[in-house]
């Protein structure tokens, strides 16, 4: 079982759709979690970090279930510039400490959305 | 803030010779940088941890004489692919870790260097 797995898409929608990605995650010992952003030949950008209460950053919600091991991201209202690949990524340290903080990266799920 | 810099974001070199890759946090201090790879429709591969001033630390299956990897200060990292050959041709990525802090487990990722080997 690979320790990130994502459904790699793409999911095309319109416009202002509300769209869902799911992940999963296999080692029960994963301290925090991440949505990465990727666009095309470009560097994963940090677009937010998954809280146990959930969280959310104007369009975008994020939500983890530790029982589960299962982490979502919601984008409402889409938008074009939204087009990217979604990566998400699970880390087994916590807090501050650590001299190692492996990043474990899923395979990602591409999203476009269309005018 | 947390803005992080690699040099070059392109190379292209014959088989056999070696390239160095710089990465530098900007405007932070990193204790902990991190070298990634990522083929095609791959995900991101950690390569190694770079710790400042002490030895990186290599993932299974990464030659740590080909891939050579300095920490000399708190701001910057260097990856050297030594004797590089076609199969090394790949888009590599640093990672930084800012020390201490409320997001000190967050990582800011450079733009990457896609290197191509001929």
């Amino acid at each position: 079982r690979k320790e990130v797995e994502q459904d790699p898409g793409p999911f095309n929608v319109p416009e202002g759709a509300t769209v869902a990605f799911n992940c999963t995650y296999s080692n029960s010992a994963s301290q925090s979690f991440f949505w990465y952003r990727q666009d095309c030949r470009k560097e994963p950008k940090l677009l937010m970090s998954v809280y146990s209460s959930g969280n959310e950053d104007g369009r975008f919600t994020a939500q983890l279930n530790r029982a589960s091991q299962y982490i979502s991201l919601l984008i409402r209202d889409s938008k074009l510039s939204d087009s990217a690949t979604y990566l998400c990524v699970v880390n087994m340290l916590g807090g501050y400490g650590g001299s190692q903080g492996n990043l474990i990266f899923g395979k990602g799920t591409k999203l476009s959305v269309k005018p | 803030g947390a803005v992080v810099s690699q040099h070059p974001s392109w190379v292209i070199c014959k088989s056999g010779t070696s390239v160095k890759i710089e990465c530098r946090s900007l405007d932070f201090q990193a204790t902990t940088m991190f070298w990634y790879r990522q083929f095609p429709k791959q995900s991101l591969m950690l390569m190694a941890t770079s710790n400042e001033g002490s030895k990186a630390t290599y993932e299974q299956g990464v030659e740590k004489d080909k891939f050579l990897i300095n920490h000399a200060s708190l701001t910057l990292s260097t990856l050297t692919v030594t004797s590089a050959h076609p199969e090394d041709s790949s888009f590599y990525i640093c990672s930084a870790r800012r020390r201490g802090g409320p997001l000190a487990y967050e990582q800011y990722f450079g733009p990457g260097t896609r290197l191509t080997v001929t």
